[in-house]
Parts: structure tokens; C-alpha cells; sequence
């Protein structure tokens, strides 16, 4: 088992311009999650999954989309990206109880 | 919704010392709480957690305690070695538990 991964791992954008983070999970798990880490303020919830074909927003959602069109896959993208943006990115599936985080994307917004 | 506070932000001690890191959550439903560990670049990776119908709950040099009356649990690092150092999250889990609200983190060295 992968477990959970995440494409790209860096990435330089420039203000305005947009992308897509790919999570990918083989566990077949039902939950999925996507965060942001900047330093200091631990880890934030962006939008959350709770199976395939939901979403729904977390406590920092403006400026982000998210699909979950397939069970193991779980989109988050930036239209139009900001400075603000510039973090980096955590996916987290679970099952039960624990969450399963992937490997991170870090995001660099000129 | 829930919030969870966590402190210290820093703490430093030396190898063979106990560290506490301690945090408190605001909502009463809350009832599973886990710890994290992050090394430096790397992934957040559970620790240790505790479900709200136990007090305390050990893995070897860890342990955490839960005190549901006042809102607040702790993780406890006994004999701290070098490979200790790194950062410590904790959580709660909001009601319905879809989701984990997290603190902000702990930088625990520990010096050899």
C-alpha cells in the first residue's frame, strides 16, 4: 500500500495563475481532508470529504475549490492564486479513527 | 465550534528529563483525542490517542491523560532522547467527530 500521496511536492506559482493538488489514497477510506500548515498556526482545515461526491468547507475555504468525483481522489484547487496562499499543503484520509496524512505540497505563490 | 488551545509553544529539556505538553478544548461532546508527531519536513504521524471513556493511556515512554471535567489533556514524554525533538500536535474531534480541530502545535528539543 501508497497510502496516502500527494502530486505535486513543490510548486512556484505565479499571483493570478491557477492549479490542482492531487491527493490520492489506496486504503479505501471514506473521509478526506485537506489542510494548510503555515508556521505558527498549526494545522487548518481547508474542505473535507465524507465519501465520494461530497465536500464541505472547513474553517479556511475562501479561495479554494475541492472534487471528489472517485473515492481514492481528492482535488483542491486554486483559481486565481494569491501570496497569501503560499503554504503548505496537507491531505489526511481516515477510516475509523486515525487520520493518515500524505507526504505535503509545498506551495510558493509570487 | 470546537477550539483547541496548546502550551507550551516551545519547550526545551534536557535528554533524560520528562516533557509535558498540555492542552484544553471547549467542546463538552468532544470525545476522541489524538497526538502528533512532526519531524522536521516531514508528515504529521499519530503517536498515541484517547477516547473520551478513559482517563490514561500508555505506550511506553508516552502517555496521555484526559480530564473530561475540566476540559484538558495532556501528553506525557518520560526518559526524553535526542530523536524526541520535534513538533507535538494535539486534537479534538468536533461533535459528529467528521473532523479534527488541531492546536498549534508544541517544538519540544531535547538537548543531549
Amino acid at each position: 500500500n501508497a497510502g496516502v500521496t500527494q502530486t505535486p511536492k513543490f510548486r512556484v506559482l505565479k499571483t493570478g495563475q491557477s492549479m490542482t493538488l492531487l491527493c490520492a489514497q489506496d486504503m479505501n477510506h471514506e473521509y478526506m481532508y485537506w489542510y494548510r500548515q503555515d508556521p505558527g498556526m498549526g494545522l487548518r482545515l481547508i474542505h473535507y470529504s465524507v465519501g465520494e461526491g461530497t465536500t464541505a468547507k472547513g474553517e479556511v475555504p475562501d479561495g479554494y475549490n475541492v472534487s471528489r468525483l472517485k473515492k481514492q481522489n481528492f482535488l483542491l484547487g486554486l483559481e486565481s492564486a494569491a501570496p497569501s496562499q503560499t503554504s503548505v499543503y496537507f491531505c489526511a484520509s481516515r477510516n475509523t479513527d486515525t487520520q493518515y496524512f500524505g507526504p505535503g505540497t509545498r506551495l510558493t505563490v509570487l | 465550534g470546537e477550539n483547541v488551545e496548546q502550551h507550551p509553544s516551545t519547550l526545551s529539556v534536557q535528554e533524560g528529563d520528562s516533557a509535558v505538553i498540555k492542552c484544553t478544548y471547549s467542546d463538552s461532546a468532544s470525545n476522541y483525542f489524538p497526538w502528533y508527531k512532526q519531524e522536521l519536513g516531514k508528515r504529521p504521524q499519530l503517536i498515541i490517542d484517547i477516547r473520551s471513556n478513559v482517563g490514561e493511556k500508555k505506550d511506553q515512554r508516552i502517555a496521555v491523560t484526559l480530564n473530561k471535567t475540566a476540559k484538558h489533556f495532556s501528553l506525557h514524554i518520560t526518559e526524553t532522547q535526542p530523536e524526541d525533538s520535534a513538533v507535538y500536535f494535539c486534537a479534538a474531534s468536533d461533535t459528529g467527530f467528521q473532523k479534527l480541530v488541531f492546536g498549534t502545535g508544541t517544538r519540544l528539543l531535547v538537548s543531549p
